[in-house]
């Protein structure tokens, strides 16, 4: 079964260190979504992307986080520099199209910054 | 501002008890509402529902959309210990139709 790939699963990171977070969506999904997950709370949008574009990063704190999809497959998402305050769950998600709500999710990256 | 409600935030019932979820939101242009499960790890995908009055049934697990009430239902039957997770609630709106999530409920099934 097709799975959505996320790399590294755990990190533990310094504050104002640099960290940077793998995904790959399903085959075929054209739409790729990062999730930042707080203990307790549900998942909050970073970033969307359709192919290579990003739809919507109204969300995402552009002063220290950046993220790109250059060939329109996979993705990386990068905090520099981290605090205190990002440790949380990241996590990628895609779906077939902009049109198709069903997004199915990675295994996400446990961050911890001390 | 768009936003999905949760209820209870958390509940803690006995194996073979039914127990029923709730899910309320307000969420401009709004096109589906998905359930979610949620163990120590990512969310799994259970339902989406589009159609108001239109149950969903997967195994034990049932939902249903009422779009008058702006709610949606996830009822369990015959509980298991491993139902026990926490249960998301997500709704697609606003101009990109982005999920906007509520804050879950934790269930716990104690044998």
């Amino acid at each position: 079964e097709a799975e959505v790939a996320q790399s590294p699963r755990y990190k533990i990171t310094e504050k104002s260190q640099a960290v940077a977070f793998w995904c790959d969506p399903i085959s075929g999904h054209a739409t790729l979504y990062w999730y930042r997950q707080i203990l307790g709370q549900g998942p909050e949008l970073l970033v969307q992307f359709q192919d290579e574009s990003v739809v919507d990063d109204s969300q995402l704190p552009k002063d220290r986080f950046s993220a790109e999809r250059l060939k329109g497959v996979d993705s990386t998402l990068k905090i520099q520099p981290a605090e205190l305050g990002d440790s949380a769950m990241y996590l990628c998600a895609s779906s077939l199209s902009l049109s198709t709500y069903e997004q199915y999710f990675g295994p996400g990256t446990r961050l911890t910054v001390t | 501002e768009d936003k999905v409600v949760q209820s209870p935030l958390s509940l803690v019932v006995h194996e073979g008890d039914t127990v029923t979820l709730n899910c309320s939101y307000e969420v401009t242009n709004f096109r589906s509402l998905l359930w979610y499960k949620q163990e120590k790890k990512a969310p799994t995908f259970l339902f989406m529902l589009t159609s108001s009055g239109i149950e969903k049934k997967s195994g034990r697990l049932s939902s249903i959309l009422d779009k008058k009430e702006l709610s949606s239902i996830l009822n369990i039957t015959a509980t298991q210990t491993g139902d026990s997770a926490i249960y998301l609630c997500a709704a697609t709106g606003g101009s990109q139709g982005n999920l906007i999530f509520g804050k879950g409920t934790k269930l716990s099934v104690k044998p």
